[in-house]
């Protein structure tokens, strides 16, 4: 089946840390790859994407590249900022992309 | 901004009414879904439709029923209301056009069943 597992959280981190926050998927065919952010009373927002094996999504200084061979899509950043606490979630798309999986959301917390 | 809005916005009731959750998007999207979230579970999907009329089953659809007698309304109907459906619901649509497949998200509507 599809599924999407992300690391356990709360993260929290010092500003102008470097940050990791690892997803591994399972998927039937060949799925596109997604990381949203949601904000504190919010609804989820695309953060970036990536349509197959080793393409790179990046926005707002975060990245993540679609590893087919290690099933994965970790989302990095590499100086976090306040602004950026919030919870991220991984997320996979199959064939036609009529449903997605999420992942469990993984809240991070960036203390000047 | 995909031009989608929820209402209402919050809402507490109490355990065996119906409530009905409302989404509306202004872009003319074919495909529009209803996801709930809870600590834990991230979100998991309730119901789905891709076209005027036409809704299907997700994840967690016991309990939930849908409407979409036109494109830009799609309604989330709980017939009897139980505690366990307190939650965050969101809506959604997927964008459309050619190597377009992500989804666009609504504020969401906080639900309190007394």
């Amino acid at each position: 089946g599809n599924s999407v597992t992300q690391m356990e959280g709360p993260v929290t981190l010092s500003e102008e840390a470097f940050l990791t926050i690892n997803c591994t998927y399972t998927a039937t065919g060949y799925p596109s790859l997604f990381w949203y952010v949601q904000y504190p009373g919010e609804g989820l927002q695309l953060l970036l994407k990536a349509t197959k094996a080793d393409d790179k999504g990046s926005n707002k200084g975060f990245e993540a590249t679609y590893r087919k061979e290690t099933t994965s899509f970790h989302l990095e950043k590499g100086s976090v900022q306040v602004s950026d606490s919030a919870v991220y979630f991984c997320a996979l798309s199959v064939n036609t992309g009529n449903q997605f999986y999420f992942g469990t959301g993984t809240s991070l917390t960036v203390i000047p | 901004d995909a031009g989608i809005t929820q209402s209402p916005r919050h809402k507490v009731t109490e355990t065996g009414t119906p409530v009905t959750l409302r989404c509306h998007q202004t872009e003319n999207h074919r495909y529009m879904y209803w996801y709930r979230q809870d600590p834990g579970h991230g979100l998991r999907l309730i119901h789905y439709s891709y076209g005027v009329k036409d809704t299907d089953k997700g994840e967690v659809s016991d309990g939930y029923s849908v409407s979409r007698s036109k494109t830009e309304d799609f309604l989330l109907t709980l017939e009897s209301a139980t505690s366990s459906q307190t939650s965050v619901y969101f809506c959604a649509i997927r964008a459309s056009g050619t190597g377009y497949n992500e989804q666009f998200f609504g504020p969401g509507t906080r639900l309190t069943v007394l």
